[in-house]
């Protein structure tokens, strides 16, 4: 079955430490983001990726880091200058317009189900 | 940005009572987007209804968008217990960068239903 698969479920950070998220699909779509989400609260856009070797800033990209050298994985580096990492975070991909990478919004993003960072 | 935001924060029913949650934006949209999320996991989306559209169904969901007041509700009919979770909804749009432009989807702050069996 296609899917995306987040791992690991549970992550603690020690200070100063980077730690990475990992986010794998094989929907074979282009499109891939970053969301975090704070108790009893939405979803904030992290990063996203329209295509392989191209990201961009969300609404909340500092302390942050994203790569895309592959188009099944898109993983994402909380680093040490994330003063507030403790949240839920979600990976989501969608196909995009042939060529373009642009999101075809007419139809959903799919979501992992997330890994849930904590500072020790 | 929070685009959404939705009404009630939280919503406690009997089983087999209506449900309704109601979503507000604040931009122009493409198209707004309902979805759900059960505890502890990722998001499933649920219904999709376009700017130029005014109700949409599915199943149970009853979806409707009033893009002059820039509102959107979700009527789940005859809840269950299983339709525990929470409901966000989530506002498409278009927008400019470097490199040409992208769509993001922008979420509300959810609304958390719970259904007593």
């Amino acid at each position: 079955d296609g899917g995306i698969t987040q791992s690991p479920k549970y992550l603690f950070r020690k200070e100063g430490q980077n730690v990475t998220l990992s986010c794998e699909q094989n929907l074979n779509h282009d499109a891939m983001y970053w969301y975090r989400q704070d108790p009893g609260q939405g979803l904030r856009l992290i990063y996203y990726s329209q295509i392989v070797n191209d990201f961009q800033k969300g609404d909340i990209a500092e302390g942050y880091s994203v790569s895309r050298e592959k188009k099944e994985s898109f993983p994402l580096t909380v680093t040490s200058a994330q003063k507030n990492p403790t949240a839920f975070y979600l990976c989501a991909s969608s196909p995009s317009r042939p060529g373009t990478g642009v999101w075809k919004s007419n139809q959903p993003q799919h979501f992992g189900d997330g890994t849930r960072l904590s500072i020790l | 940005s929070q685009q959404g935001e939705e009404d009630p924060q939280a919503l406690s029913i009997q089983e087999g009572e209506n449900a309704t949650m109601n979503c507000s934006y604040k931009t122009s949209i493409n198209n707004l987007q309902w979805y759900r999320q059960n505890s502890g996991r990722g998001l499933v989306h649920l219904i999709l209804i376009r700017s130029n559209e005014r109700e949409k169904h599915s199943g149970r969901l009853r979806v409707t968008l009033d893009t002059s007041k820039k509102s959107s509700s979700l009527l789940i009919t005859a809840s269950r217990a299983a339709d525990t979770a929470s409901y966000f909804c989530a506002t498409a749009r278009l927008i400019s960068i470097s490199s040409g432009s992208a769509r993001q989807l922008t979420f509300g702050s959810g609304t958390q239903l719970t259904v007593l069996p």
